[in-house]
């Protein structure tokens, strides 16, 4: 089946550094990717649609020059979040659509990355 | 604004028995839905999914019901088992290829 890969599993880094989290599709192409944020007890929330070769869509409240999303090739895409601060410590997870099809509707979640701003 | 809801934070099951997950939606444009099973610091697990053509979808022990008028649709876990205890989430999506929105989980605890 699809397999999306999500690097790095945990992250802690420095306030006001950056921090890339990468989001691949194994096995599949993947025009669209989403990326979601996680608080403790709460729900996923989508932060941003991520097309191949676009810009991407960002979700009301999300601020798009400090979750910088790269969707470069049909297999890869990247979130920055930069000049992080402890607030934005959470758990990020990426989706990957594939066409269509198949009893999840092509949509296949990472593992999520655990960042921690120290 | 939350389009999908689980109204219920935590549900708590002994082994063997049955455990019912419900959701609520808001948006009748929603016409696909999916079931997620999610353990912490982990993502989460495609479990069972549900178009609206259909009110019931069953695949082993997993089994979702939706009934459109009342925008609503439910899990059943029958019987229920110890590693099944995670968090569930329920997502729907409008029209294919649209992205999913979740609601805010339910915690199942599944006691031996």
């Amino acid at each position: 089946g699809a397999v999306v890969s999500q690097h790095p599993s945990w992250v802690i880094c420095k306030s006001g550094t950056s921090v890339k989290i990468e989001c691949r599709s194994l096995d599949f192409q993947a025009t669209t990717m989403f990326w979601y944020r996680q608080f403790p007890k709460q729900s996923l929330m989508l932060m941003a649609t991520s097309n191949e070769g676009s810009k991407a869509t960002y979700e009301q409240g999300v601020e798009k020059d400090k979750f910088l999303i790269n969707h470069a090739s049909l297999t890869l895409s990247t979130l920055t979040v930069t000049s992080a601060h402890p607030e934005d410590s959470s758990f990020y997870i990426c989706s990957a659509r594939d066409l269509w099809t198949g009893s999840n509707y092509g949509y296949t979640f990472g593992s999520g990355t655990r960042l921690t701003v120290v | 604004d939350q389009q999908v809801k689980q109204n219920s934070p935590s549900l708590s099951v002994q082994e063997g028995r049955i455990s019912i997950l419900n959701c609520d939606y808001t948006n009748s444009m929603f016409d696909y839905f999916l079931w997620y099973k999610k353990y912490p610091a982990e993502g989460p697990t495609f479990l069972i999914s549900i178009s609206s053509i259909k009110d019931k979808n069953e695949d082993g022990r997993f089994t979702v019901f939706l009934n459109k008028s009342a925008k609503h649709l439910s899990l059943h876990i029958v019987p229920s088992q110890p590693g099944d205890s995670a968090v569930y989430f329920c997502a729907a999506s409008a029209g294919t290829g649209n992205q999913f929105y979740f609601g805010t989980g339910t915690s199942l605890t599944v006691i031996p």
